[in-house]
């Protein structure tokens, strides 16, 4: 079955430094990736998306390429903020033959401290 | 403004008793989810339905039940069977599109306790 693999955390950085947060996939067909992230307390908000091979997703500094040939979907952010500290996950939905109804299989979350 | 709300926030529930966590939704999405979330192990599909009247076990389901009879609810009941309950429940809704990349709109979560 498909299944989502995060690099282990907590991760703790100092305000101003490079962020990446790794994870690998596993699936049978032609997956989307996606990244969310989880602010205290809340619900997930989608972060960024990728749909096909060699495709960047961006926003908010945040960005991650579709990358096949090593099934990959690494997260990157040059300079962190405080304010970026929050629970990150990597996710992907493989729904190209239209049986998994939208369902997204989740990494185990990373836990992103940033300190002033 | 569109979203998902779920309801209540917090709860706590003795051993033995059944509880009943709301999500309502005015996205006009077709598809609902039911997500469980503990530490350290990412988020768990526990039910989904795409339609009205229509669902389909995930990969927790069992100790769960759902129903989906308006396309705006999908409440999910987390029974006595359940053997451990605590957790943080997520509900997430999406138009959903056959190979289209669905984006998964979430709520802000229900938190129970077991005492």
């Amino acid at each position: 079955g498909d299944s989502v693999t995060q690099m282990e955390g907590p991760v703790t950085l100092s305000e101003e430094a490079f962020l990446t947060i790794n994870c690998t996939y596993t699936a049978t067909g032609y997956p989307s990736l996606f990244w969310y992230v989880q602010y205290p307390g809340e619900g997930l908000q989608l972060l960024l998306k990728a749909t096909k091979a060699d495709d960047k997703g961006s926003n908010k500094g945040f960005e991650a390429t579709y990358r096949k040939e090593t099934t990959s979907f690494h997260l990157e952010k040059g300079s962190v903020q405080v304010s970026d500290s929050a629970v990150y996950f990597c996710a992907l939905s493989d729904d190209a033959g239209g049986t998994s109804y939208g369902k997204l299989t989740f990494g185990q979350g990373t836990i992103l401290t940033v300190h002033p | 403004d569109g979203g998902i709300t779920q309801s209540p926030k917090y709860l706590f529930r003795k051993e033995g008793q059944n509880v009943t966590l709301s999500c309502e939704q005015n996205l006009n999405h077709d598809a609902m989810y039911w997500y469980r979330q503990d530490p350290g192990q990412g988020l768990r599909l526990i039910y989904y339905s795409q339609i009205v009247n229509d669902f389909q076990k995930g990969d927790i389901a069992e100790g769960y039940s759902v129903s989906r009879e308006k396309k705006e609810s999908f409440p999910l009941t987390v029974t006595s069977a359940q053997k451990n309950p605590t957790a943080f429940y997520l509900c997430a809704s999406t138009p959903w599109q056959v190979g289209g990349a669905n984006v998964l709109t979430f709520g802000a979560g229900s938190r129970l306790t077991v005492l």
